[in-house]
């Protein structure tokens, strides 16, 4: 089993849905949470970050964590073709150092 | 913002030439990360450094080695090239809570 497990996707939605985007992890002592989002040819950009239970909202971006179910999630609201991207989990065991380890990605298309 | 360049866009090397790949941050970050990315097999960590000096191996070291002489600067050495180290390397730092900011990575072809 991976230590950080995302759908493999790809997913596809229509523009101005709701793209839900889901990340298990193993390590039941990690505490903080990551998500990058990656353009095709491009590195990987950070865009959200979550360390407590529940949501976390920037924008049209929403965080979930659930650590008793071990399962963290994007939502993105109003998907716009230029959401079209890999996005992915990064799970990091401590609060302040360390490294994270990444789940392979979901990789989104935005149908306009 | 934060930045953290690498020193090629891409490379071309041949087979047991020993390489070497840099990165430089300017935000004084104490952490410093090497990755390969390949189709399929996602990023994987070669090793990170948390202080100069300090290196830590991480999930595939093997062929590689890395230098941290200065806090900014986190090199990584292929001793010699190997076709199967041609791949997307892409370096990143970070400060406390792990927030990684990435390179634009080094596309790296080895003939």
């Amino acid at each position: 089993q991976k230590e950080v497990e995302q759908n493999s996707g790809p997913l596809s939605v229509p523009e101005g849905a709701i793209a839900s985007l889901n990340c298990t992890y193993s390590d039941r002592g990690s505490q903080s949470f990551f998500w990058y989002r990656q353009y095709s040819g491009k590195s990987p950009e950070l865009i959200m970050f979550i360390y407590s239970n529940g949501d976390k909202e920037d924008g049209r971006f929403t965080a979930q964590l659930n650590k008793a179910s071990q399962y963290v999630s994007l939502l993105i609201r109003d998907s716009q073709p230029s959401d079209s991207a890999t996005y992915l989990c990064a799970v990091n065991r401590y609060f302040n150092a360390g490294k994270s380890t990444f789940g392979d990605g979901t990789t989104l298309t935005v149908k306009p | 913002d934060v930045k953290v360049t690498q020193s090629s866009r891409y490379l071309v090397k041949r087979t047991g030439e020993k390489v070497f790949l840099e990165c430089v941050q300017d935000m004084d970050h104490e952490n410093m990360f090497w990755y390969r990315q390949d189709p399929g097999l996602g990023l994987r960590l070669i090793y990170f450094s948390y202080d100069v000096k300090m290196k830590e191996k991480g999930d595939i070291p093997e062929g590689y080695s890395v230098s941290r002489e200065k806090k900014e600067r986190f090199s990584l050495i292929l001793e010699s090239a190997s076709t199967n180290q041609t791949s997307m390397y892409l370096c990143a730092s970070s400060f406390g809570q792990g927030r990684e900011f990435f390179g634009p990575g080094t596309r790296l072809t080895v003939l």
